[in-house]
């Protein structure tokens, strides 16, 4: 089966800083990524959809300017984190669809953020 | 209302059941149904896809549609403790890069 890597499992940083999640499909081309969020015992929450080579497109009530997403190349997309806050603790999960539809979509391993 | 309900459990069964994981959802839209497995601070894992109503098995797993009543199914055949784990529900519409409704998961505990 397909496989996302998803990069760092967990990541512990101080408020203000920004911190970077990698999503890499690795044996197939994902034209299209997303990015989740998952509060404990609630489900995933769609934050926005990646699509290679133009701007992601966000979920409404989701800052743009806060999630920096970048899908610069069909295996590699990347959420960038500014300036965080412990409100931003969060556990957070990419997946990747191939060019032929959503039907399946494959996902990484999640990141588990806390900010301090 | 929420497009997708999903009793959230937990479910405890004894080993060598039969579990059953249901979801309902609002939207006539969906066509395509499946079903994620996820362990603890894990990323969701595949188990089954279906398109459309009726039945596909697969090993112990059975997904089981019915569209006419918006209700869909897991079927756990022999239940074993490794299946203990929070079972998802997830449903989009037919075609393109259609946005993926999830249910909140059931967390399903098999006691050895």
């Amino acid at each position: 089966g397909a496989v996302v890597s998803q990069h760092p499992s967990w990541v512990i940083c101080k408020s203000g800083t920004s911190v970077k999640i990698e999503c890499r499909s690795l044996d197939f081309q994902a034209t299209t990524m997303f990015w989740y969020r998952q509060f404990p015992k609630q489900s995933l929450m769609l934050m926005a959809t990646s699509n290679e080579g133009s701007k992601a497109t966000y979920e409404q009530g989701v800052e743009k300017d806060k999630f920096l997403i970048n899908h610069a190349s069909l295996t590699l997309s990347t959420l960038t984190v500014t300036s965080a806050h412990p409100e931003d603790s969060s556990f957070y999960i990419c997946s990747a669809t191939t060019f032929q539809g959503s039907e399946k979509l494959f996902f990484g391993s999640g990141t588990q953020l806390s900010v301090l | 209302q929420k497009e997708v309900e999903q009793d959230p459990g937990p479910l405890s069964v004894p080993e060598g059941a039969i579990v059953s994981l249901n979801c309902t959802y609002s939207n006539s839209a969906f066509q395509y149904f499946m079903w994620y497995r996820q362990y603890s601070r894990k990323g969701p894992e595949l188990l089954m896809y279906t398109y459309s109503s009726g039945n596909k098995e697969d090993g112990r797993f059975t997904a089981q549609v019915d569209k006419s009543s918006k209700y869909i199914s897991l079927f756990i055949r022999d239940s074993q403790p490794s299946d203990s784990a929070t079972y998802l529900c997830a449903m989009n519409s037919a075609g393109g890069y259609q946005k993926v409704t999830f249910g909140t998961g059931t967390k399903l505990q098999v006691i050895p």
